[in-house]
């Protein structure tokens, strides 16, 4: 059975700071992962979509990499602000129309 | 934003009446989802639609059933809501599944209250 986890469940971080958020996952037989934003009472906003045979995408300061074998995805973020703050959630397609996902990170960015 | 709306954005209901969350889109995608997120337990498929009339349940199904007569609209029915249904209940889309496929786009939640 397919399961994600992401470590840290929070982070605190001075402005300014480049931060990567880990996601792992136990069956490498994935389509694609996704990560999300999610501001607090909000939906999730997509960020990144990577699929099985791209390696990372990037979207202006947020840069996602996948690595298959060893069933590891990392959002990082460069130079972080304040408006960065939200809970960010990574999601894999394990082969069905169904996305598994992580219970996510929690990141406050200091001004 | 991706033209998918969810309604009601806010209910409050009393335990064992019945209640219907409507998800709507404009983007004429075949999948459709409804999940709950729940502090603790993150999102949960509750059940999930490949086509109109084509439904299938996902991990915590009991006490819902849905349904879809048309393609933009994805109903979810709590038959007799009870307290443990007080949650947000998200919507989401998704693109045709070829091999790798489209990600997921997600409408803006319902937050249901069953008192």
């Amino acid at each position: 059975k397919q399961e994600v986890t992401q470590i840290p469940a929070a982070l605190s971080v001075p402005e300014g700071e480049n931060l990567v958020l880990n996601c792992s996952f136990t069956d490498s037989a994935i389509y694609n992962l996704q990560w999300f934003r999610q501001d607090p009472g909000k939906g999730l906003t997509s960020l990144l979509l990577i699929q099985s045979s791209q390696r990372e995408q990037t979207s202006g300061r947020l840069n996602a990499s996948l690595d298959k074998s060893s069933g590891r995805s990392t959002l990082y973020i460069a130079a972080s602000q304040p408006g960065d703050s939200a809970t960010y959630l990574c999601a894999v397609r394990p082969g069905t129309y169904k996305y598994i996902f992580g219970t996510g990170t929690r990141l406050k960015v200091l001004a | 934003d991706a033209g998918i709306t969810q309604s009601p954005r806010h209910k409050v209901t009393e335990t064992g009446t019945p209640v219907t969350l409507r998800c709507h889109q404009t983007e004429n995608h075949r999948y459709m989802y409804w999940y709950r997120q729940d502090p603790g337990h993150g999102l949960r498929l509750i059940h999930y639609s490949y086509g109109v009339k084509d439904t299938d349940k996902g991990e915590v199904s009991d006490g819902y059933s849905v349904s879809r007569s048309k393609t933009e609209d994805f109903l979810l029915t709590l038959e007799s809501a009870t307290s443990s249904q007080t949650s947000v209940y998200f919507c989401a889309i998704s693109g045709a599944g070829d091999r790798e496929g489209y990600g997921y786009t997600f409408g803006s939640g319902t937050r249901l209250t069953v008192v």
